[in-house]
Formats: structure tokens, C-alpha cells, sequence
């Protein structure tokens, strides 16, 4: 089975940085997602980490540690629009399965 | 417009109702997938096709029956449900091996109200 937990809501201020984050069990590991979701929209593909360590994509990195079970999306120069739901997917190795967390919902305050 | 066309966008149907929800993608996807996405809760995986086969169907109660007619439509087609099926219905399409590069392309989803 799948456990994959992040925190429901968070805040934070215009151009600081947060950080989300975001730990699983699971059986047949093969790959961590985050997902930006806007509200009445789409998820959307942020990253995707499979190895340990840091990917950078601009203003988004994602982190993963698979001996810790452990991923962590960092969100730097926080502009409003990045106001959203942060998914984090984990995805086993039998067909493409992708299991989501409950999402973490960031406001972006002036 | 991600590319994934999901119709219509809202859908209030009551009990005794049979409606179908559809989803179109011209990507080139040889993977398609039904979730589903309530409040405050995780998406809930519901069905998967590949190459217009059913390779898994996650539990979900009879009065859910999906069809693939290609490998560029899903349906969903709903019969007799319970108040507690509404939630926003997402459809989702990848090729298979490239998801790390692109992840699943999400539609917009149907927002199913059962009265």
C-alpha cells in the first residue's frame, strides 16, 4: 500500500522561499511528482526526482531522499500567483500507477 | 488548455440519473486514466487504460463503468449514485516511459454534484 503525507495549508510571505514537504511509504518506489494546482484547474507537472538529491527547475527545486522516504519542494522569490495545492505523487513500478498525497495548499500573502 | 479536453465541466445529476462524462486527448497518449478528487483528500485513482485496454480498475463500484473506444477518448458513464460520488472527476493521459520527462496531462475535470 501507499502512505503519503503532507502538511493541508500553508503561508507565506511574497518573495520569501518556503519549502513543502512531503513523506511516503510504499512498495516498488519508481519515482517521486510534484503537481502545482490552481483552484477549478488542472493539476499541472512541476518536477519529477527518481535519484537522491537536489533538481533544480528556476524558482522550483525538489528534493528527495528514497533511504528516508522523504521529498521536499522549495519554492524560491514566492510571487501571488504561486498560490495553489501542492501535490506530491508517487509512482510504483507496476503500469504507471501514481498515488497522491491530500495535497498542501499555499497562500501567498503581500 | 493542456491538451486534455474533459466535457462537460460541471454536471448536477440526480439519483436515479444516467449521464456520461467524457475526455479527448490528441497528444499522442497511449495511457489514459480516471481520478477522482474530493475535498481535502488524496486523488483517488479509479481506472486505467493502456492502449485502449483496461489494466486496472481500482475497486470502484459498479455504478462507475468506464469504456475506451480508442486511444483518444475515455468515458465515464455513471448510473444510480449516491451523494458521496460528488467530487471533481479528472482525467489524465501520458505515454508510457516518458512521464518523467512530462508527468501525466491533466484535463480540467468535471465537478459532479449528485442531488
Amino acid at each position: 500500500g501507499q502512505n503519503i503525507d503532507q502538511p493541508t495549508e500553508m503561508t507565506a510571505t511574497e518573495g520569501a522561499i518556503v519549502q513543502i514537504n512531503c513523506t511516503y511509504q510504499t512498495s516498488g518506489f519508481n519515482g517521486l511528482f510534484w503537481y502545482q494546482q490552481h483552484a477549478g484547474e488542472a493539476p499541472t507537472f512541476l518536477s519529477y526526482n527518481v535519484l537522491d538529491g537536489l533538481e533544480e527547475k528556476g524558482r522550483f527545486s525538489s528534493f528527495l531522499s528514497r533511504s528516508k522516504g522523504y521529498s521536499y519542494l522549495l519554492l524560491k522569490e514566492l510571487q501571488m500567483k504561486d498560490s495553489a495545492s501542492y501535490l506530491c505523487a508517487v509512482k510504483e513500478y507496476n503500469f504507471n500507477k501514481f498515488y497522491f498525497g491530500s495535497g498542501t495548499k499555499l497562500n501567498v500573502k503581500p | 488548455e493542456t491538451g486534455v479536453t474533459q466535457t462537460p465541466r460541471h454536471l448536477v445529476m440526480g439519483m436515479t440519473n444516467k449521464k456520461s462524462l467524457k475526455c479527448e486527448q490528441h497528444l499522442g497518449h497511449n495511457a489514459m486514466y480516471w481520478y477522482k478528487q474530493s475535498a481535502k483528500k488524496p486523488l483517488e485513482l479509479m481506472f486505467v487504460y493502456s492502449l485502449e485496454e483496461r489494466v486496472e480498475n481500482n475497486s470502484v463500484p459498479s455504478r462507475f463503468s468506464p469504456e475506451c473506444p480508442n486511444s483518444s477518448h475515455l468515458f465515464l458513464h455513471l448510473h444510480t449514485l449516491q451523494p458521496e460520488d460528488s467530487a471533481l472527476y479528472l482525467c489524465a493521459s501520458t505515454l508510457y516511459r516518458t512521464e518523467q520527462i512530462y508527468g501525466y496531462t491533466f484535463g480540467s475535470g468535471t465537478r459532479l454534484t449528485v442531488v
